[in-house]
């Protein structure tokens, strides 16, 4: 079974701009979170779909947006790009099957760089 | 606020001693625990989770242990391999059901001196 896959693995932008993430989910997944991994702040929630709609949500501007489609990969968007928007950005996929444990798998991230 | 709490950013150990990496936790309502391993350029990866009823679980060379007074928990790797080097990270939820989100720690960094 493939594993989770992001796209792109590594990408340079400028303030201001705006940025489209991709993550495509195991097969058969439902459940996509993202995550911002930065230094000294450890892996922070952005937000979570199932079925196209968000179900939880993280603390995050409102800069930071994300949709799911009906085949389950999930996009974020940053728009107005901050210097400080610069981390590693997380997707992670778990089946949530009711009542079992439900691990989540991450993919390899996208590295965004804002300049 | 930082509810799920690493102290220690990085810890050496040699390779077939124990290695323990720590976690606290601030939130009572924290019902499952778990920690993951993550290696450079790789997503993070499960490595072993806990619930709220047991105070240990193990597995092969690992072992969580959950301390619930002290909102504490340990994981205890013995003994420690090179291939153990990685990024740790604790994480908590408010169950074990897919609808609940995950409260990561900071990380620590684990070198397995040979």
């Amino acid at each position: 079974k493939a594993g989770v896959t992001q796209t792109p693995r590594y990408l340079i932008k400028t303030r201001g701009q705006q940025v489209t993430l991709s993550c495509s989910p195991i097969s058969g997944h439902r459940s996509v979170s993202w995550y911002q991994q930065t230094p000294g702040q450890g892996l922070q929630f952005l937000f979570e779909y199932f079925s196209e709609t968000q179900r939880n949500k993280g603390n995050f501007p409102g800069r930071f947006s994300g949709r799911q489609f009906s085949n389950s990969r999930s996009e974020m968007n940053v728009s107005t790009l901050e210097l400080g928007d610069s981390a590693l950005y997380l997707c992670a996929s778990s089946a949530d099957v009711p009542l079992v444990v439900n691990e989540q798998f991450f993919g390899p991230g996208t590295r965004l760089t804002v300049l | 606020d930082q509810q799920v709490k690493q102290n220690s950013p990085s810890l050496s150990v040699q390779e077939g001693r124990i290695s323990i990496l720590n976690c606290d936790y601030t939130n009572s309502m924290f019902d499952y625990f778990l920690w993951y391993k993550k290696y450079p350029a790789e997503g993070p990866t499960f490595l072993i989770s806990i619930s709220s009823i047991k105070d240990k679980n193990e597995d092969g060379r690992f072992t969580v242990f959950l301390n619930k007074s002290a909102k504490h928990l340990s994981l205890h790797i013995v003994p420690s391999q090179p291939g153990d080097s990685a990024v740790y990270f604790c994480a908590a939820s408010g169950s074990n059901f897919g609808n609940e989100k995950l409260t990561f720690g900071t990380g620590t960094r684990l070198t397995i001196i040979p």
